[in-house]
């Protein structure tokens, strides 16, 4: 069964504290992996798409990178603003029509 | 604006009472997807329409939940007969590459 982990469920960091969330999936055949951002109260906000082992993305502090089992978003000196839930998701090949499996999520807050 | 948009953005029914939720989905995207989030949960996945077919359902959309998607524009959620275990936020997402999935805003339901 297709199955996305999150951890830890939550985190909080000092200001300018780095850091890392980590995904763990199974999944038969992955076609992508998925990160989102959700404040509270409002839809989840894309991030990254990431297709294959060794593929990095980055986005001003954050880079999420992948290998054949899990996923790890590095945030590098966070800000305040960045407090919010992380969201990891899978997509497979083949069967469902492309709906994304979802991890419960990360809920990171930063301090100054 | 030319994201995903949905309406109402909240709404409060009592148990038994039938409810229906709209969602604009960025212009041109073809598959529009609903998904369902509860408290401290990622969104798990209800339903997918390409254009105005309904080609997927998930075992969580029960005989009282019907979705709807005519002209493959807009696309409405029905529920009939509520129950206090609908109450969640409804989210819908759309996209035109079958990968990238942007999400609405949500519609958070309360049945009392």
């Amino acid at each position: 069964e297709d199955q996305v982990t999150q951890s830890p469920e939550a985190l909080r960091l000092q200001e300018g504290e780095s850091s890392s969330l980590n995904c763990s999936y199974t999944v038969s055949g992955l076609r992508g992996l998925f990160w989102y951002r959700q404040d509270p109260g409002k839809g989840p906000e894309f991030l990254f798409t990431l297709y294959s082992a060794g593929e990095e993305k980055e986005k001003e502090r954050l880079k999420a990178t992948l290998t054949k089992k899990e996923s790890f978003l590095h945030i590098t000196a966070p800000k305040p603003e960045d407090s919010a839930t992380y969201l990891c998701a899978v997509q497979r090949y083949g069967g469902s029509q492309g709906n994304l499996i979802f991890g419960k999520g990360t809920k990171l807050s930063v301090k100054p | 604006d030319t994201g995903v948009s949905q309406d109402p953005r909240h709404k409060i029914t009592k148990r038994g009472q039938n409810v229906t939720f709209r969602c604009d989905p960025i212009s041109e995207h073809n598959r529009l997807y609903w998904y369902r989030q509860t408290l401290g949960q990622g969104p798990e996945f209800l339903t997918y329409f390409q254009n105005e077919a309904q080609l997927e359902k998930s075992r969580l959309l029960s005989d009282r939940f019907s979705a709807e998607r005519p002209k493959g524009s807009f696309s409405t959620l029905e529920i009939q007969r509520t129950e206090q275990g609908d109450s969640a936020m409804y989210l819908c997402a759309s996209t035109l590459t079958a990968v990238e999935q942007f999400f609405g805003p949500g519609t958070r339901l309360t049945v009392l």
